[in-house]
């Protein structure tokens, strides 16, 4: 079975650009969850969704934002990017949301604003 | 948030058991305990959690005291492929009744031939 799946693995944006970074969960995993992991630092949570509706947000600016479609993908975008939004995006996937079976994450894409 | 603290790194040799601390005096009654670990360049990967009582499964065991304020991770034989930060997370319930991971900086093992 494919694990998490997020493309591309790497992007370079220049400053004031927007940006659309993808993921496919695990197949029969129905929630997708959002960090943002600066170098040096642990991922932190963006959003998390359920069955195509946001469960949660995490403390980011309005310039992110997210979708989960009905085949369970999710698209996290970023708009006006700025040198600090730099970082490794991470994707996890969950059979519910619930933490009980554990999230899976994926490789991430490495995001470099210029 | 409940929050945890780790030892910045620590060091292992190939072959022992590596015992990663971890302290969480403010936890919630209904809180569990989760550790990850993340391999350079890679995403984090799930190990063990546990509310309780003390846990073990093919990668490692988890000890958690009695009043539940900290936990050890143990990995019985470290080997090379074991280097990595090792998180440690309290669970957080949304108000949704979805829960998310809380990471701090963890600790770096390293294990060493």
């Amino acid at each position: 079975d494919a694990g998490v799946t997020q493309s591309p693995t790497h992007l370079i944006k220049t400053r004031g650009q927007h940006v659309t970074l993808r993921c496919s969960p695990i197949s029969g995993h129905k929630s997708v969850s959002w960090y943002q992991q600066v170098l040096g630092q642990g991922p932190q949570f963006i959003f998390q969704y359920y069955e195509k509706e946001e469960r949660g947000r995490g403390n980011f600016p309005d310039r992110f934002s997210a979708r989960q479609f009905p085949n369970y993908s999710s698209e996290l975008n970023v708009n006006a990017l700025l040198l600090g939004d730099s970082a490794l995006y991470l994707c996890a996937s969950s059979p519910t949301g619930g933490l009980n079976y554990g999230y899976t994450f994926g490789s991430g894409t490495r995001l470099t604003v210029v | 948030d409940a929050k945890t603290t780790q030892p910045t790194s620590m060091d292992c040799a190939e072959g022992r058991a590596a015992n990663l601390p971890c302290n969480h005096s403010t936890i919630s009654g209904n809180e569990y305990v989760y550790w990850y670990r993340q391999i350079h360049s890679q995403g984090p990967q799930y190990i063990i959690h546990g509310l309780k009582n003390n846990e073990t499964n093919e990668m490692a065991s988890l000890i958690i005291t009695e009043d539940r304020k900290s936990s050890t991770l143990i990995l019985p034989h470290a080997t090379l492929r074991d280097t990595a930060v090792y998180y440690c997370i309290v669970r957080v319930e949304m108000n949704s009744g979805y829960s998310t991971l809380t990471f701090g900086k963890g600790t770096m093992l390293l294990v060493s031939p």
